[in-house]
């Protein structure tokens, strides 16, 4: 069936640097990937999708490039902020869209000032 | 955009007694909802899906009798734990699918923290 393995955490960075969360799946077809994010006791926001190959999808400085011939949608943030710190999760569905997503186990970050 | 409203957000119940959490489409309708379970610091595990107007469906080793799921209309779906134990104690949460995907778009509801004394 279909997959999601992203990188495991917690990740630990200091305010301003760099951040790669690295996802990759396995899915029958070509699915739709998605990045959630949830915040602490809070449930899952919707941080930016992608429907097709090359497809890049961003929002609030995130940014994830949809590869299909590595199968991978990493997730990736110039500038991290302390109010970043977040589980982050990374999703598919198929392309129909009838089934529920799959997700990756998550991806703990710290952002520490 | 879309909206799920889920509640309550807290609730603290007794053992034996039953606990219904509510998952509501605000702004579309959701011919298809999920819920799932999550346990501390892991990720979100699926309970069963929901469709309106019909049973619905469990994954494996989630007891339909315990996690009982009414999806009576296009923009409610309740999951009601009976007889709660400790054990049941968790995160709820539900996510509901429009039903015009053009932009497969799943919305999550804040989640229920549940905890069972």
């Amino acid at each position: 069936g279909d997959s999601v393995t992203q990188m495991e955490g917690p990740v630990t960075l200091s305010e301003e640097a760099f951040l790669t969360i690295n996802c990759t799946y396995t899915a029958t077809g070509y699915p739709s990937l998605f990045w959630y994010v949830q915040y602490p006791g809070e449930g899952l926001q919707l941080l930016l999708k992608a429907t097709k190959a090359d497809d890049k999808g961003s929002n609030k400085g995130f940014e994830a490039t949809y590869r299909k011939e590595t199968t991978s949608f990493h997730l990736e943030k110039g500038s991290v902020q302390v109010s970043d710190s977040a589980v982050y999760f990374c999703a598919l569905s198929d392309r129909s869209g009838n089934t529920p997503l799959v997700f990756g186990k998550g991806t703990r970050l710290s952002v520490i000032a | 955009g879309a909206v799920v409203s889920q509640h309550p957000s807290r609730v603290i119940c007794k053992s034996g007694t039953s606990v219904k959490i509510e998952c509501r489409s605000l702004d579309f309708q959701a011919t298809t909802m999920f819920w799932y379970r999550q346990f501390p610091k892991q990720s979100l595990m699926l309970m069963a899906t929901s469709n309106e107007g019909s049973k619905a469906t469990y994954e494996q080793g989630v007891e339909k009798d315990k996690f009982l799921i009414n999806h009576a209309s296009l923009t409610l779906s309740t999951l009601t734990v009976t007889s709660a134990h400790p054990e049941d104690s968790s995160f709820y949460i539900c996510s509901a699918r429009a039903t015009s995907p053009d932009n497969y778009g799943y919305t999550f509801g804040s989640g229920t923290r549940l905890t069972v004394v």
